[in-house]
């Protein structure tokens, strides 16, 4: 069965730092997403892609965010400059068609330092 | 935005009982999905289920949209059904809003 599949698995980086975190969603889907959850909280969302550009993004996705389809296959979230808020697990997301499952990739789970 | 409540917020069984977990939301929905959160963190779908219901195995579920809740039922739990349990909706191909979970300990 197609999945969604993220690298890296864990990333250990320091504050202050420029971090990509890798996606590649299931080949034919067109929405993507990314979505983080803090330790012991709530999933969170953080923005949602279609058509080659961002169709929404919440509070938390400030400047420091950012988020590419650079080749047609992979989808990244960069983080410019990472604070010690920003260790969370992060979620990549797709889905073929609007009213049908969101797949979740496995995570990357960030931490700074 | 939409608010996502889930209840219990705990729940320890016995291994074998069975178990309904809630899920209200404060607007109406189109898309609906119920996810195990496992001990490496990972989500995994247990349905998609935006109205009606479904079953898969020991686990079922029904949604009545128009009451705007949503239910899960596990039977004759066992200890790997241990974990969170999230219900995340949302409209359309917009994102998708968790409420905050309800931790299930399976006991043996």
């Amino acid at each position: 069965e197609p999945e969604v599949t993220q690298t890296p698995s864990h990333q250990v980086t320091q504050m202050g730092q420029e971090v990509i975190l890798r996606c590649v969603p299931i080949s034919n889907h067109l929405y993507f997403y990314w979505y983080r959850q803090i330790l012991g909280q709530k999933v969170e969302f953080l923005v949602s892609f279609y058509n080659n550009e961002i169709s929404e993004k919440s509070e938390i996705f400030d400047d420091q965010f950012s988020v590419e389809r650079p080749d047609g296959s992979n989808f990244t979230l960069k983080i410019r400059s990472t604070k010690l808020e920003d260790s969370a697990m992060y979620f990549c997301a797709s889905r073929l068609q609007v009213l049908e499952t969101q797949y979740f990739g496995p995570g990357t789970r960030l931490l700074v330092l | 935005g939409i608010q996502v409540e889930q209840s219990p917020p705990d729940l320890i069984l016995q291994e074998g009982a069975n178990s309904t977990l809630r899920c209200n939301f404060s607007d109406s929905v189109n898309n609906l999905q119920w996810f195990h959160q496992n001990p490496w963190g990972q989500l995994i779908n247990l349905f998609y289920i935006p109205s009606g219901t479904k079953q898969n195995g020991r686990l079922s579920a029904t949604t009545v949209a128009t009451e705007r809740y949503s239910l899960l039922y596990i039977s004759s739990s066992q200890t790997t059904d241990s974990g969170v349990y999230f219900c995340a909706v949302g409209t359309n191909a917009g994102k998708s809003t968790f409420g905050d979970g309800t931790t299930l300990t399976v006991k043996p």
